[in-house]
């Protein structure tokens, strides 16, 4: 299967504690988003990188937040001191960054914080 | 900020019957992607709509970009119940750099 890839698929966590999650895009892609998705809701941006830059970041993105993409092919996303409101399913999709910008998801990371 | 804004919100129908729904925006679009995602999942990709008053069908499924590129609408003819789900659509402007997805259509196919 050459689709995107998150692990974990669930994670149940303390408040306070640190998570990382992890996505493995589509390997041509150059690419990849981080959003976070509540009940009911689409999609909300969190950041994008092409390649390993990290070029933008929304103003969701608290400082307890950081995603890296150190060669431009996996990346992580760290949520430090957990909160109750962290509570979301976290989405990574990819793309070719042409000019549709067609993304491809990930099955998601549920997160779930105590 | 661009925003695209679905409707409606929630549609609950019967095995059988024919349904569309929208999404709206005042920002003009490069691209329009629509995407279905089942609890739990992450959203597939249905299609992507890249010219003005571009028509694309998916079996059961029609798609529509409309001729400013700024709305689309999707229709769903003789709906199953494998239908269920929430349907999402997303623009993208070159300008911007990114997509902007709506808050979607959730949508339930009743036997």
């Amino acid at each position: 299967d050459t689709g995107v890839s998150q692990d974990p698929r669930h994670k149940i966590t303390k408040r306070g504690q640190n998570v990382t999650f992890r996505c493995d895009p589509i390997s041509e892609h150059n690419r990849l988003y981080w959003y976070r998705q509540t009940l009911g809701q689409g999609p909300e941006f969190l950041t994008y990188f092409q390649n390993e830059a990290q070029l933008e970041k929304s103003r969701l993105l608290s400082d307890r937040f950081s995603a890296e993409r150190p060669k431009g092919s996996f990346s992580t996303l760290e949520i430090q001191r957990t909160e109750q409101g962290d509570s979301a399913m976290y989405l990574c999709a990819s793309s070719s960054g042409l000019y549709t910008d067609t993304q491809y998801f990930g099955p998601g990371t549920r997160l779930t914080v105590l | 900020t661009q925003l695209l804004e679905q409707s409606p919100q929630f549609l609950s129908i019967q095995e059988g019957e024919n349904l569309t729904v929208y999404c709206n925006s005042s920002s003009v679009f490069s691209s329009l992607q629509w995407y279905r995602q089942e609890p739990g999942e992450g959203p597939v990709l249905l299609v992507t709509v890249v010219t003005g008053g571009e028509v694309k069908k998916l079996k059961r499924l029609t798609f529509q970009f409309g001729d400013a590129r700024k709305d689309s609408s999707l229709h769903i003819t003789a709906a199953q119940p494998g239908d269920t789900g929430l349907y999402l659509c997303a623009g993208f402007n070159t300008n911007a750099g990114k997509s902007t997805f709506g808050d979607g259509t959730t949508l339930t196919v009743k036997p």
